[in-house]
């Protein structure tokens, strides 16, 4: 069974600075990687979402996150973080046979110091 | 298409009693999925449907909770009878094969 990381439970910057959230995934095959956000008493919006292809994929609002196989990562980024940005953040990984069954991980909350 | 469609937004209910949270999917989308967000374990799928079929309904806490499909366009999850321990946000999320999962705004259940 797939299963995800995320190591940073609470992260803050000051606005207009880089961002990264990290986020590890467990699975044997080439999985399906998602990242959300969701700002409070709100349902999950999809930032960015990687299949396959180029590793970079470029996301909504100026995010982007890398795919490494060979650290099984899925880390998300930012070069200039906005005061707005502030949310929690989830990473999300789903085999390759239904991309929509996801597993969570436990969320990185991200607070925008002004 | 207005999104996944979640009603109601808020429900306070005491304890003992049946709760039904409602979900309309996305049109065209032919899973769909029940999830539950609480502090304490996160965003737990529950059970998702392929086609109207229950497919995996092996996050289901309980007997008390149940989930129907009687049609594409609706979806219903029942607690019956509530507990406080219920208290949590329920997602319903739709998508197909090869997408990701379409959310809806959430349900707040409240059981007191």
């Amino acid at each position: 069974a797939q299963s995800v990381t995320q190591p940073d439970i609470h992260i803050t910057v000051s606005e207009g600075a880089s961002l990264e959230l990290r986020c590890n995934y467990s699975y044997g095959a080439t999985p399906y990687l998602f990242w959300y956000v969701q700002s409070p008493g709100q349902g999950l919006q999809l930032l960015l979402k990687y299949f396959s292809g180029d590793t970079l994929v470029q996301g909504i609002k100026g995010f982007e996150a890398e795919f490494k196989r060979s650290q099984s990562s899925f880390n998300l980024r930012k070069p200039s973080v906005h005061w707005s940005d502030a949310a929690e953040y989830f990473c999300a990984v789903a085999t390759n046979t239904n991309a929509g069954k996801s597993t969570f991980g436990d969320g990185t909350t991200l607070t925008v110091k002004p | 298409d207005a999104g996944v469609i979640q009603s109601p937004r808020h429900e306070v209910t005491e304890m003992g009693q049946e709760v039904t949270l409602r979900c309309k999917p996305i049109s065209g989308h032919d899973y769909l999925f029940w999830y539950r967000q609480t502090m304490m374990r996160g965003l737990e799928l529950l059970i998702y449907f392929n086609n109207n079929v229950p497919i995996d309904d092996s996050g289901m806490p309980e007997d008390r909770f149940s989930a129907k499909m009687p049609n594409a366009s609706f979806s219903t999850l029942k607690i019956q009878p509530s507990e406080p321990r219920d208290s949590a946000v329920y997602f319903c999320a739709s998508g197909t094969g090869f997408t990701e999962a379409f959310f809806g705004q959430g349900t707040r259940l409240t059981v007191v």
